[in-house]
């Protein structure tokens, strides 16, 4: 069965400074994974998917993450975080079948202090 | 274009009490579903609908009935709320073809 880890329940960075927000997966075949954001009070928002085109993939406001499958991970980063990047993140993966059904990790809250 | 839209956006509720929540999605998608976010815990998925007259069991089923209604509709009925129910409810839908699912703005219900 596919599943997530992220390694961090909590990150604190400061702003200006660089995210780094990890994942692991498991899987018996190469997987579609996502990176999700929910903001407080929020519905989960798209942050970016990998679906095997290409290891380094780009999301919107100017997160990325690039798929290892040596390391079996899918690290999320930022280069500069922004007071706004405050939120919870997850992890995803997909599972096989038509039913396309999303794993979620435990997610990672992350803070930007001023 | 509203996107999937949740109704209430807030319920409590007393314990052996029912109630249905509600979700629409305007995007013409193929599949729908139900999701629980606990603390702690991600989402779980509760019920799909792979397409209109389908709808299947996922991780956490027990305690809810779901009826797909027509294509751009899919609710989740509790029968007999229970203080373990508390949570926020997610919708969310996805086009055939496509991974990416559509999340609506989540139901936050209280059991007491």
């Amino acid at each position: 069965a596919q599943s997530v880890t992220q390694l961090d329940s909590h990150v604190s960075v400061s702003e200006g400074t660089p995210v780094l927000l990890r994942c692991n997966y498991s899987s018996s075949y190469s997987p579609s994974l996502f990176w999700y954001v929910q903001h407080p009070n929020k519905g989960l928002q798209l942050l970016l998917k990998y679906t095997s085109a290409a290891t380094l993939v780009k999301g919107i406001n100017g997160f990325e993450a690039e798929f290892k499958k040596s390391e079996t991970s899918f690290h999320l980063t930022k280069p500069s975080a922004h007071m706004s990047d405050a939120a919870e993140y997850f992890c995803v993966v997909i599972t096989s079948g038509s039913a396309r059904q999303l794993t979620f990790g435990s997610g990672t809250q992350l803070t930007v202090l001023p | 274009n509203a996107g999937v839209t949740q109704t209430p956006k807030f319920q409590v509720l007393k314990t052996g009490q029912s109630m249905t929540l509600q979700c629409a999605q305007d995007m013409n998608h193929n599949s729908m579903y139900w999701y629980r976010q606990d603390p702690g815990m991600g989402l779980r998925l509760i019920y799909y609908s792979a397409s209109e007259g389908t709808t299947d069991k996922g991780e956490v089923p027990n305690g809810y009935n779901v009826s797909r209604l027509n294509k751009r509709e899919f609710s989740l009925r509790l029968e007999s709320a229970a203080p373990s129910q508390t949570s926020v409810y997610f919708c969310a839908s996805r086009v055939g073809g496509v991974d990416t699912q559509y999340f609506g703005p989540g139901t936050r219900l209280t059991v007491l």
